[in-house]
């Protein structure tokens, strides 16, 4: 059973496009978050929803917007996309506000902008 | 900003041999906590040492925490094929509602 699921895997698409990538994970918890990891590997927060309810939001573009229609997935759409938007963006879960405990991660979607 | 850093950047090793991988990182913590990917995958939680704790096993896995010098390490035993991934250290701090990951260090164990 897949406890954090992201579709899609890959996603290619042209500058100036609308996509969306979807999560959902199956372990009960109350919190999800995405990530972005750039070609350095380095993994950096963007939002985290904790009941539905937006907690963090970090200086992220507008571009980009999160919905959560229920506690066990969070979308991300992401308007107008830029060259710079190319990464790969995880989807993550954790119970109980997330610092506290460990974080599940999803097998995550590799966005490219041609 | 990047809380923890992780040291080597890389690493290669011999199956059999230990691998071990540093982090540090800046502001005082709630906990700290090491994760494993394997490359085109997500991340994995290894393991979360609390900061009054000082040591943790799991299995070949041992992390140590001393937070007066603010860094950690974590020693893999034995390593073997399998254990090549990107490990990264992740810190929690009181006043943030998100994990801070560091830049990761990759291994390479040679069979």
């Amino acid at each position: 059973d897949t406890a954090v699921s992201q579709t899609p895997k890959y996603l290619v698409t042209q500058m100036g496009n609308d996509k969306s990538i979807k999560c959902e994970q199956n372990l009960g918890h109350d919190t999800m978050y995405w990530y972005k990891q750039d070609s350095k590997k380095f993994l950096k927060i963007m939002f985290s929803y904790n009941n539905k309810e937006l907690i963090i939001n970090e200086t992220v573009p507008n571009r980009f917007s999160p919905k959560s229609p229920d506690k066990a997935h969070l979308n991300l759409h992401i308007n107008s996309l830029e060259l710079g938007d190319s990464a790969v963006y995880f989807c993550a879960s954790s119970q109980g506000g997330g610092i506290r405990y460990e974080q599940y991660f999803g097998p995550g979607t590799r966005l490219t902008v041609t | 900003s990047q809380q923890g850093e992780e040291d080597p950047q890389a690493l290669s090793i011999q199956e059999g041999e230990n691998a071990t991988m540093n982090c540090s990182y800046k502001t005082s913590i709630n906990n700290l906590q090491w994760y494993r990917q394997n490359s085109g995958r997500g991340l994995v939680h290894l393991i979360l040492i609390r900061s009054n704790e000082r040591e943790k096993h799991s299995g070949r896995l041992r992390v140590t925490l001393d937070t007066s010098k603010k860094s950690s390490s974590l020693l893999i035993t034995a390593s073997r094929a399998a254990d090549t991934a990107s490990y990264f250290c992740a810190t929690a701090s009181a006043g943030r509602r998100a994990l801070t990951f560091g830049s990761g260090t990759r291994l390479q164990v040679q069979p």
